[in-house]
């Protein structure tokens, strides 16, 4: 089915460890972005991307690194994992506005 | 800048009850508006959209009225279903393709 692909579904990291969340779209979009979902604060954007090799910072870059060298894949890097950044990961992409975004079912990540 | 507020939850409604959502918004600029579902353990779904002044986006019984004069985007549902229990997000898009997300609504319908 086409849509956006969030790999893997659940992660447990220890402080300090790093990993990658993969995102992967068939929609050929153009624009992808991440979020993270907390309680009570609804979505923040992390990065965003409007096509390959180009990205831009959302609201809550720190701690994260993110690279679009296709159109169709938009890793997400936590270099350093902290505790704080325990959270529901989502990708999204887009490709008119109008249509709004697709999501992935969200990566579950837990920082211990 | 541009964003969204909307209404506090926990809501909880019977089943075939009147649903209202509230959803104001702050924005330069003509923004498109949209109404996302998240069910238990899902991903955001597109429920609804409306991209202009005086638009109605409606979907599964839903209804919400792009109303430039209030800033406003109420969800609204005549009669709720168990089903439609889930978490509500208003959003709206700026010209630019940046989104801006509510907090949030959580809606339990109870048979």
């Amino acid at each position: 089915n086409a849509g956006v692909t969030q790999t893997p579904k659940f992660q447990v990291l220890k402080t300090g460890q790093s990993m990658t969340l993969q995102c992967a779209q068939d929609m050929n979009h153009e624009y992808m972005s991440w979020y993270r979902q907390d309680p009570g604060m609804g979505l923040r954007l992390i990065h965003y991307s409007v096509g390959a090799g180009i990205t831009d910072q959302g609201e809550v870059p720190n701690g994260y690194n993110v690279s679009r060298s296709t159109t169709e894949d938009f890793p997400l890097r936590l270099l350093s994992a902290a505790p704080s950044q325990t959270s529901v990961y989502f990708c999204a992409s887009i490709s008119d506005g109008t249509y709004g975004y697709t999501f992935g079912s969200g990566t579950r990540l837990t920082v211990v | 800048g541009d964003s969204v507020t909307q209404m506090e939850g926990p809501v909880t409604l019977s089943e075939e009850a009147f649903l209202t959502i509230n959803c104001t918004y702050t924005a330069t600029g003509y923004p498109s508006l949209f109404w996302y579902v998240q069910y238990p353990g899902e991903g955001l779904q597109l429920l609804l959209k409306a991209t202009k002044a005086d638009d109605k986006g409606s979907n599964k019984g839903f209804e919400a009225t792009y109303r430039k004069e209030t800033t406003s985007f109420h969800l609204e549902k005549g009669s709720v279903q168990v089903s439609d229990s889930a978490v509500y997000f208003c959003a709206l898009k700026d010209t630019g393709n940046q989104f801006y997300f509510g907090t949030g609504t959580s809606l339990t319908v109870i048979p």
